[in-house]
């Protein structure tokens, strides 16, 4: 089955630095990659994804770019801001009903 | 509409009790997922369904039973609560049609085993 590893676990910046998040996954049929970021107490929320036929997407501060090949895929926050401190997971899936998520990454955002 | 709700929010038991997490969502969604999240490992799906009537083990389902009677509703069942059960449970819905459509998430029910 489908495995995701997450680096680094801990990440800490300081404001309006960029903050990069990088993930590799096992199953060469996986084609969305989703990322979902996660605030203390809450469940996590879907803050951008892409799919396999696409190199990279951006989201004003946010983007995501994904290498096939290497299947590796990374999150790029750009000019970070304190709500930004969060724990943040990239996730696979192959088309199937099942996501599989990376071991999570939490982002400080130091003022 | 308030999404995916999930109660209790805290919960302590005794290692062999039994308990029921309950999970709603007013979407109407079909998919209904439970994961598990525990500290450093990130988020193990145990048991989803596809829709009422169906459902089917994720990567972690020992230990753990599932029911959709209805759309809306989706608990998760501990028989003989045990420690390694302790953990953040979280449950999730999405819209049918492609896997790509975002998962919502409840704001999870804390589970300790003593």
């Amino acid at each position: 089955g489908e495995n995701v590893e997450q680096h680094p676990s801990t990440l800490s910046v300081q404001e309006g630095d960029s903050a990069v998040i990088k993930c590799t996954y096992s199953d060469s049929a996986s084609n969305y990659f989703p990322w979902y970021k996660q605030e203390l107490g809450k469940g996590p929320q879907l803050i951008i994804d892409i799919r396999s036929n696409v190199g990279e997407k951006k989201d004003q501060r946010i983007a995501v770019t994904l290498n096939k090949t290497a299947k590796h895929f990374s999150l790029h926050i750009t000019e970070t801001q304190p709500e930004d401190s969060a724990v943040y997971f990239c996730a696979a899936s192959a088309d199937t009903d099942k996501l599989i998520f990376g071991t999570g990454t939490r982002l400080q955002v130091f003022p | 509409n308030a999404g995916v709700t999930q109660t209790p929010k805290f919960r302590i038991l005794k290692i062999g009790q039994s308990m029921t997490l309950q999970c709603a969502q007013d979407m109407n969604h079909n998919y209904m997922y439970w994961y598990r999240q525990d500290p450093g490992m990130g988020l193990k799906l145990i048991y989803y369904s596809v829709g009422a009537g169906i459902t089917d083990k994720g990567e972690v389902p020992n230990g753990y039973n599932v029911s959709r009677s209805t759309t809306e509703d989706f608990p998760l069942r501990l028989e003989l609560a045990a420690p390694s059960q302790t953990s953040v449970y979280f449950c999730a819905s999405r819209a049918p049609g492609h896997s790509s459509t975002p998962l919502h998430f409840g704001n999870g029910t804390r589970l300790t085993v003593t």
